[in-house]
C-alpha cells in the first residue's frame, strides 16, 4: 500500500508558468518534507513542515513556496519556474523531528521547464 | 566543502565481485549515518543504518569511523539487481529537527 503518494509523477510547465506539485501520505507522520533532487546530484532540502509550522531552509530560493492545509497534504508551490528548476521533487515524511525517527519517501515528481 | 562527500563512480563489477565505497561527512555534530540505494529515476530507500560498531545485513555491511569521520559500505557476491546508486546520508538535528544530509551518490553497475 502507498504511504507517500506524489502526484503528478511528471509534470511539465512552461517558462513562467506557475505550477503546484502535490503530496499525500496515509502515515499519519507529524513531519512533511520537500526535496529537490537535480540530476546526477544529491537531493537537496528545501522546507518541512512540523504540523502547522513551516520551516524553510536558508538557501531556497523564495520562488518556492509550501502549503499544507492538514496532515495529509502537502503541496509545492513553483511560482515562476525557471530551467533551472528542473528537477526531481521528492516528498518525505517522518513520525517526528527527532533523528531517531527515519523518513518515508514519496516516488518524486519530474518536473520539466519547457 | 560539500558537506557528504562520494567518490561518484561509476563501478563496474562483475556478478560475485566484492566491492566498496567511501563516504566522509564534515560536520562532527552529525548523529545519524545511513545508506540509501536509488534506482533510476526513483526515489531513495534505506538500505541500512550505519553504527560506530559496524553492522551488517546479509551480503551489505557498513562502518562508520567517527574519529575520521568517514562511512563505508561494502557489498559481498555482487548480484545484477545491485546496480543502482548508493547514497551516503547524515542525519543532523540543527535547531532540534531532523535534517538528512545526502551525498551525491555513487553509481555501481554490476554485469553478468
Amino acid at each position: 500500500d502507498a504511504m507517500v503518494i506524489q502526484n503528478p509523477r511528471y509534470q511539465v510547465t512552461q517558462f513562467g508558468k506557475p505550477v503546484t506539485l502535490s503530496c499525500s501520505q496515509t502515515l499519519n507522520h507529524n513531519v512533511m518534507y520537500w526535496y529537490q533532487q537535480k540530476s546526477s546530484q544529491a537531493p537537496k532540502l528545501l522546507f518541512h513542515y512540523y504540523d502547522k509550522d513551516f520551516n524553510n531552509e536558508a538557501d531556497t530560493p523564495d520562488n518556492f513556496q509550501s502549503r499544507r492545509p492538514n496532515t495529509s497534504f502537502c503541496f509545492l508551490d513553483i511560482r515562476s519556474p525557471g530551467l533551472g528548476d528542473a528537477a526531481m521533487y521528492l516528498c518525505a515524511t517522518s513520525r517526528g523531528t527527532s533523528t531517531a525517527y527515519e523518513q518515508y519517501f514519496g516516488p518524486g515528481t519530474r518536473l520539466t521547464v519547457t | 566543502r560539500k558537506e557528504v562527500e562520494q567518490d561518484p563512480g561509476p563501478f563496474n563489477v562483475p556478478e560475485g565481485a566484492t566491492v566498496a565505497f567511501n563516504c566522509t561527512y564534515s560536520n562532527s555534530a552529525s548523529q545519524s549515518f545511513f545508506w540509501y540505494r536509488q534506482d533510476c529515476r526513483k526515489e531513495p530507500k534505506l538500505l541500512m543504518s550505519v553504527y560506530s560498531s559496524g553492522n551488517e545485513d546479509g551480503r551489505f555491511t557498513a562502518q562508520l569511523n567517527r574519529a575520521s569521520q568517514y562511512i563505508s559500505l561494502l557489498i559481498r557476491d555482487s548480484k545484477l539487481s545491485d546496480s543502482a546508486t548508493y547514497l551516503c546520508v547524515v542525519n543532523t538535528e540543527p535547531g532540534g529537527y531532523n535534517k538528512l544530509i545526502f551525498g551525491a551518490g555513487t553509481r555501481l553497475a554490476v554485469h553478468p
